[in-house]
């Protein structure tokens, strides 16, 4: 099983509503990120978790709250957020600390709106 | 700081031709690994490629193989015998060794034309 699984697909709130995103691996990864990725945009990193710890915060708003309860699960909570967050919403998962030496797996994304 | 930068934000080429896309990056440091990511409307990144700068010879995966000039610090891939399927963006990476994060290009954007 090399799969990275993003829940949901797809997923449209408003400014007030509270939701998360879910990511899932079973690849016994120790190291799983979130990326913010606008249209014909690469990736922007958002966290890192290495052994379910947060090693990296690239300045991200409070209104995105990260959360990783296992090492095979990884959570971002949704609070408040702008139409301008409204993007792709990509998870990754590599087998250690990510460095560049390690192939990083990625899900499918979550396509968020912000209305 | 490393930079990545792709100069063809968009090509086109025909079923069963080859391609060379390019990317050319900055870096001070004498180790780090380089990568080729594809992304299809389906919106996965797939990793199609990677090379490691220690080593000469260049990386080759079926039909994909990179042309890697360490001294130009030039990373260009060539994709031959191109598909349909491989119709995507195609993003350019760059990963120093350690514990920090792969800086990417703006990404490429390839259409196999029929």
């Amino acid at each position: 099983d090399t799969e990275v699984t993003q829940t949901p697909k797809h997923l449209v709130m408003g400014m007030t509503n509270k939701k998360s995103l879910k990511c899932e691996q079973h690849m016994g990864h120790r190291a799983m990120y979130w990326y913010k990725q606008k249209a014909k945009k690469p990736p922007e990193l958002m966290f890192v978790y290495s052994y379910e710890k947060l090693s990296i915060n690239e300045s991200v708003p409070s209104r995105f709250s990260p959360e990783c309860p296992n090492s095979s699960l990884l959570n971002l909570h949704l609070h408040a957020l702008q139409p301008e967050d409204s993007a792709l919403y990509l998870c990754a998962s590599s087998q250690d600390s990510w460095g560049g030496d390690t192939e990083a797996f990625f899900g499918q994304g979550t396509r968020l709106t912000v209305v | 700081a490393q930079t990545v930068t792709q100069s063809q934000p968009e090509m086109s080429v025909q079923e069963a031709e080859t391609v060379t896309l390019s990317c050319t990056y900055d870096t001070s440091e004498n180790n780090y690994y380089l990568f080729w990511y594809k992304q299809p409307p389906s919106r996965q990144m797939i990793l199609v490629i990677r090379q490691e700068a220690y080593k000469q010879q260049n990386a080759t995966e079926n039909r994909f193989s990179v042309n890697f000039q360490k001294a130009a610090k030039s990373f260009s891939l060539k994709i031959s015998d191109s598909q349909l399927g491989d119709t995507a963006m195609y993003f350019c990476a760059f990963g120093p060794s350690g514990n920090t994060p792969l800086v990417f290009g703006k990404g490429t954007r390839l259409s196999v034309i029929a």
